[in-house]
């Protein structure tokens, strides 16, 4: 596809459980990025990737919060023992680079319910 | 940290312009953006301003910086209904990339 996606779509899971989410950025495509949105509120930044250079984990709220990333390719955002505050929907992005002026497509998201 | 921050709701008639708002307080912003998110849809780049610019004009939208009382606006002209989202500013955090949104207006268009 031409787009970033995501999956799972929605997830709901029980307190206590590991989560994992996807992104797969658009091709070629060296800065990825993961935001989180809690209802009614603005997105707020967790962690990006740029190429082969160190993450920049300076927006993880927890431990329990990590990601990955392969090369350029997919990254994976993983929540240990979930709490019901983690409920949000997670939304990956990806731009060309990580330049200031480099537009950033957004995924559609996946909704996570914590229970 | 950076912040930046929006009104919540606006709601206007068909036909009229909107007017939404938002402020930031990171002085070194060389990009301001506009993004619009409707029900079911991703979040979508709507325009974008660089911080040396006072006003940039596309088709119905007109952007205004306002730099020393760091102010943007985004101007909406002859509001439709397809125009009801939400609609969030967002500066870029020094030169990393990492976009730092406001709360988001939520516009509503009535017929």
């Amino acid at each position: 596809g031409a787009g970033v996606s995501q999956s799972p779509s929605n997830k709901v899971t029980e307190k206590g459980k590991d989560v994992e989410l996807r992104c797969d950025p658009i091709s070629g495509h060296t800065a990825l990025y993961w935001y989180r949105q809690r209802l009614g509120q603005g997105l707020e930044f967790l962690i990006y990737f740029q190429g082969n250079s160190a993450p920049d984990k300076s927006g993880l709220p927890s431990d329990r919060f990590s990601a990955e990333r392969t090369g350029e390719s997919v990254s994976t955002l993983t929540i240990q023992r979930t709490q019901q505050e983690d409920s949000a929907v997670y939304l990956c992005a990806s731009s060309p680079s990580s330049g200031s002026w480099d537009e950033q497509f957004f995924g559609p998201g996946t909704r996570l319910t914590v229970l | 940290g950076e912040d930046v921050e929006q009104s919540l709701f606006l709601s206007v008639r068909e036909g009229d312009s909107s007017v939404i708002n938002c402020t930031y307080t990171d002085s070194s912003s060389t990009y301001l953006y506009w993004y619009k998110q409707e029900p079911g849809a991703g979040l979508q780049l709507l325009t974008y301003i660089f911080s040396n610019m006072d006003m940039k004009q596309d088709q119905r939208l007109t952007v205004l910086l306002n730099k020393k009382d760091k102010h943007l606006s985004l101007r909406i002209a002859d509001t439709q209904t397809g125009d009801s989202a939400i609609y969030f500013c967002a500066d870029i955090s020094g030169n990393t990339g990492k976009l730092i949104f406001g709360q988001g207006t939520t516009l509503q268009v009535k017929p």
